[in-house]
């Protein structure tokens, strides 16, 4: 059974770069089957979806956020990690990594809480 | 405000069906399936209905997901204690963007 697992800083200074990696065990990063996702959740707030990426590393992003995105995937290490720059306090938001695409996502991490303040 | 529109809550007692609604536009739930997912407070979503009515495996008969033109519902039936839970709904959407309901917070009574 395939787990993530979300690491990174939980602080990050505004106008920085938040960059986070998913741990991928149980399961090949580098399937065929499947697209590896970032979605966030605003405190107490719904879903947005960042993006996601193949194990080719064809990525794709949302619109929203294209401009601010990096995601990458590191094959032989089995993760996948995302970097996002010139964050503000509206960045502030549980980050989620999981598996799957279009809207069809079938195995998440536990989340991990980044807070953007100085 | 969120691209796909639901209820911001629901309830209903013990053993009740309750359904929860999902609208969108031609983009999203008209040309796409539609997804499910349940998230208990403090914990991550977890799917629960994937291509408009499937469940994956796990997932008990009590819940259903139907849709219809630009509309998507899930059905609860059966209502129990532990279904109490945030409900969002999510579609692909052909600006390629995956788009989400705002979620209904489902409480049991």
């Amino acid at each position: 059974q395939v787990q993530l697992q979300e690491s990174g800083p939980g602080l990050v200074k505004p106008s920085q770069t938040l960059s986070l990696t998913c741990n991928v065990s149980g399961d090949s990063i580098r399937s065929d089957n499947y697209f590896w996702s970032w979605i966030r959740q605003h405190p107490g707030k719904g879903l947005e979806w960042i993006g996601y990426i193949y194990y080719s590393g064809r990525a794709y992003y949302n619109p929203s956020l294209k401009s601010r995105v990096t995601i990458s995937i590191d094959t032989p290490e089995n993760h996948f990690s995302l970097k996002l720059n010139s964050v503000t306090a509206a960045d502030t938001a549980i980050y989620y990594c999981a598996r799957g695409e279009r809207a069809n996502f079938d195995s998440w991490g536990q989340g991990t809480l980044v807070t953007v303040s100085s | 405000q969120s691209v796909l529109t639901q209820p911001p809550s629901a309830s209903g007692t013990p053993g009740q069906r309750v359904t929860i609604s999902c609208s969108g536009s031609s983009p999203n739930i008209g040309s796409n399936y539609v997804y499910w997912y349940q998230q208990v407070p403090g914990t991550a979503p977890k799917l629960l209905i994937h291509r408009d009515n499937q469940r994956p495996s796990g997932v008990p008969d009590r819940f259903s997901g139907s849709k219809s033109g630009t509309s998507a519902s899930l059905a609860i039936s059966g209502l129990r204690s532990e279904d109490e839970a945030d409900y969002y709904c999510a579609a692909w959407d052909d600006s390629l963007n995956v788009v989400f309901g705002g979620g209904t917070k489902l409480t049991v009574l």
